[in-house]
This record gives C-alpha cells, structure tokens and sequence, in this order.
C-alpha cells in the first residue's frame, strides 16, 4: 500500500540554506495533509497543516506547498538548523469519517550540517 | 504545553500473554487513534475511537485486539494474546473536535512492545 509516498529516504543540506522535503500521494480522497517530525525514541511531533482548499501554509521556518492536480505536497524548511535533523513524515487524511485517520509516507531523514 | 502520555515506555512479553497499553489524552480533546510502527516500516493506523466507541478500524486490528476508556482518563490498547509480530512501537494519538473537521493529531512518545 503506497497512498503516500516519500521517495528521498534522506537529504543532507548546509546549514542556513533550504530544505526541499517531498511527497506524493495516489488516493484523491485526501483532502488534509500534515508534516510530522520524529526524533529517534520519540513520538511524532506536529510541525504543519495543509487543506486541499488552500495551496500553500505558511508557519515561521516552515511553509507547505500543495499542488492538487500533481498530488505532490513539500515542505520547505529555510534557514535550516542543525536542530532540524530528523525523520520528516508525511501524512495524509480523507474527506469522509469523523476521526480522520493519518496514512503516513515512509519517511525522510533531514541531516542538517553545520 | 500539554502532551500525551504513555506507559510503560518498554513492555517485554511472552508470545500468547495479554499486554495493555496505557495512554493518557490531552485533556480537552475527544478524539483518540492508536497507531504502530514495525521497525524499518511506516507508521499504520490501528483504530480509532470517539464519544466511547470505535469510529474507524484497520484490517491489523483484528479481534484479539480491543480499545476503551475505562475511567474517563486513561485510553487503553489491549492485545489479548500476543505473536511475534505484534511486536512494534505502539503510538497514541489525540485530537480536539473543531468545526471543518482537520484537525492535528498529536502523538504520545510511545511504548515499545517486545513479544518473546
């Protein structure tokens, strides 16, 4: 089952340039989609939303772009910052259902260099 | 800020023993998920639970697993007889209701099941 779609397993980026993180999704039914981070020995941790009525988010560091017709959601982290190096998750959810269930990708590892 | 909570943060257990797995929500949200992540693999949704119900399930929870709110804090998954494969990180999730229905869910740090 491959709804959601990370392609990188990793990316490596020099401090204070941009991270290009990428996703792309198959199932038309999601409408919502979300970043995780995730450090090792920890839960996912929330870092931005995205509806499908919308095509970009913007939140500090962080923007998500959405281009619906490609299925295909980024997030941009600029300036980067070593703190950023993690596993950056993609998530997804659907239109119907009351409690939305997330379909994550399968991950991207940030290393963020000094 | 507030956070989820869950315990124990390591459970070993022998294949065919029951585990219960022990999540404390954030207090204003209404809605809990349980999820799990098999080392090497992605994060699966397991179930989903509102207003004291099940709302949505996946095909890994089949019957030997069970969920409920037992005292109106803790929001509990059961395994009843553990297999090797069960064997994973066991994330809760929780999320406030809100008007348009997207909302964040926000995870517990885990608890890492180890069947024997």
């Amino acid at each position: 089952d491959q709804q959601v779609k990370q392609n990188s397993p990793s990316l490596s980026v020099q401090e204070g340039r941009i991270s290009i993180l990428n996703c792309d999704y198959t199932n038309s039914m999601f409408d919502y989609f979300l970043w995780y981070k995730k450090y090792p020995a920890e839960g996912p941790t929330f870092l931005i939303s995205i509806s499908s009525i919308k095509d970009k988010n913007e939140d500090g560091r962080f923007t998500v772009f959405l281009n619906k017709s490609a299925k295909h959601l980024s997030l941009h982290i600029v300036p980067s910052q070593p703190g950023d190096s993690a596993v950056y998750f993609c998530a997804a959810s659907p239109s119907s259902g009351s409690a939305r269930q997330l379909t994550f990708g399968s991950g991207t590892q940030l290393t963020v260099l000094p | 800020e507030p956070e989820v909570t869950q315990t124990p943060s390591h459970q070993v257990t022998q294949m065919g023993q029951e585990v219960i797995l022990r999540c404390v929500p954030i207090s204003n949200h209404l809605y809990f998920y349980w999820y799990r992540q098999i080392l090497g693999q992605k994060v699966e949704f397991l179930v989903s639970f509102y207003n004291n119900e099940i709302s949505e399930k996946s095909e890994i929870f089949d019957d030997q697993f069970s969920v409920e709110r037992p005292d109106g804090s803790n929001f509990t998954l059961k395994i009843r007889s553990t297999k090797l494969e069960d064997s994973a990180m066991y994330f809760c999730a929780t999320s406030e209701m809100l008007a348009g229905g997207n909302n964040e869910q926000f995870f517990g740090p885990g608890t890492r099941l180890t069947v024997l």
